[in-house]
This record gives structure tokens, C-alpha cells and sequence, in this order.
């Protein structure tokens, strides 16, 4: 599972509440990503990471904000939720071990958000 | 711009054969990605084709013509198990970013 990990699983959040998914990686990648996923659209990008402090926006990365303080950890933030980002969010790594490769990444279990 | 098509859904029948089509037009291309997704799970890696040909791993193979913009799946010997959604994804010239299609959902019927 590239040991990533996703925090929360699950949340239910009201309009115009600031809301913070974490995602969390145990082996050093270099790369971070979060996607969301909605029927239609498959796999969207929202923003990426290169490196600590390193951050570039994706496809749809209006309305959120993201972090990364430290290598492990990067923080994707709703400032004010709205209904349209009631959506699975995924977050992905790639670029670790020896070879620092980037190309495959590698999918942490999702957190499913609802904006009521 | 980035376009990837696949068929949004298909069907097929326990131990035969299924072909997932992926067509592409971006801006740019450093390898063309399958990943295979269960219903509420995460998307799992399947393949990676870089260059021209079949690459083939167990009952799933992957197919690239980068000439046509074009890529296929191959799932033989279908099971029950392979009901799920297919996912194409092509990553850009840097290396760091995909750009996913759809994704195709296949079901398996007995």
C-alpha cells in the first residue's frame, strides 16, 4: 500500500466551514498529489507537491489550499466548504526509494466528504 | 489541451476475453498508466507503456501506438474479481503529472 495513509475516512461538513484532509507517508516520496473523483469526471488533479514547501496547482484548484510543512504529510484545506466539493478525495505519492523515480504513483484509501 | 477517451462502461462473461480501449490527444507524453479501481476503494497500478508494443504481466496485457494516440487493456481469462472500473491515464513530459481519463467499468458476468 506504499504505506500512505488518509485522515479522515469520512466527513460531514455545513456550507462555508473550513475543512483539513491529511494525507500521511511513511517512505520518503518526493511527490505528492490530491485528486478528487466524481462521476463523470474521473480523477481530477487539485494540487501537487515536490518537496517540502514545494506546491503547484493541478486542474481544479480553485477553492482549495494545500501544505507541506514536512516530507510525510500534505494538508489539503477547504478554507469555506461549498456543496460542489462533495466529492471521494484521493491522495497519491510517487519519486521514493533509491531510484527517486517518478512516473508511478501510488493511491492512499480516499476520504469521502460530504458538504451539506 | 489533454482528451482521453475510454468507453464508459462494458460487459463481459467469466473466462472470456476483454479489450479496454484508450485514445489520447495531450500536449504532452512520457508513458501512458492503466490502474484498475474497485467500487469505494483506491485505484490500484496495473501498467506502465512508454514505448510502442505489447507489454504483458499475467492475464493483463497493455498495448501502446504512440503514433495513433492510442492504447488497449487485454483482461483474458476473465473472473468475477475483474469487475471494476479501468482507468487510463497519460503522464506529461515532466514525469510528475497524470491526466486520467473517465475510466471504463467493466462488469463480469457468469
Amino acid at each position: 500500500d506504499a504505506g500512505i495513509t488518509q485522515s479522515p475516512r469520512h466527513k460531514v461538513t455545513e456550507t462555508g466551514t473550513p475543512v483539513t484532509l491529511r494525507c500521511h507517508q511513511t517512505e520518503n516520496h518526493r511527490y505528492m498529489y490530491w485528486y478528487r473523483q466524481d462521476p463523470g469526471h474521473g480523477l481530477r488533479l487539485i494540487h501537487y507537491s515536490y518537496g517540502v514547501k514545494d506546491t503547484d496547482k493541478g486542474e481544479v484548484s480553485d477553492g482549495y489550499s494545500v501544505s507541506r510543512s514536512k516530507t510525510e504529510d500534505f494538508l489539503l484545506t477547504l478554507e469555506s466548504a461549498t456543496s460542489s466539493q462533495t466529492s471521494v478525495y484521493f491522495c497519491a505519492i510517487s519519486g521514493g526509494g533509491e531510484t527517486g523515480r517518478t512516473d508511478t504513483q501510488y493511491f492512499g484509501p480516499g476520504t469521502r466528504l460530504t458538504v451539506l | 489541451g489533454q482528451n482521453i477517451d475510454q468507453p464508459t462502461e462494458m460487459t463481459a462473461t467469466e473466462g472470456a476475453i476483454v479489450q479496454i480501449n484508450c485514445t489520447y490527444q495531450t500536449s504532452g507524453f512520457n508513458g501512458l498508466f492503466w490502474y484498475q479501481q474497485h467500487a469505494g476503494e483506491a485505484p490500484t497500478f496495473l501498467s506502465y507503456n512508454v514505448l510502442d508494443g505489447l507489454e504483458e504481466k499475467g492475464r493483463f496485457s497493455s498495448f501502446l501506438s504512440r503514433s495513433k494516440g492510442y492504447s488497449y487493456l487485454l483482461l483474458k481469462e476473465l473472473q468475477m474479481k475483474d469487475s471494476a472500473s479501468y482507468l487510463c491515464a497519460v503522464l506529461n513530459n515532466a514525469g510528475n503529472m497524470l491526466t486520467f481519463g473517465g475510466g471504463t467499468r467493466l462488469m463480469v458476468k457468469p
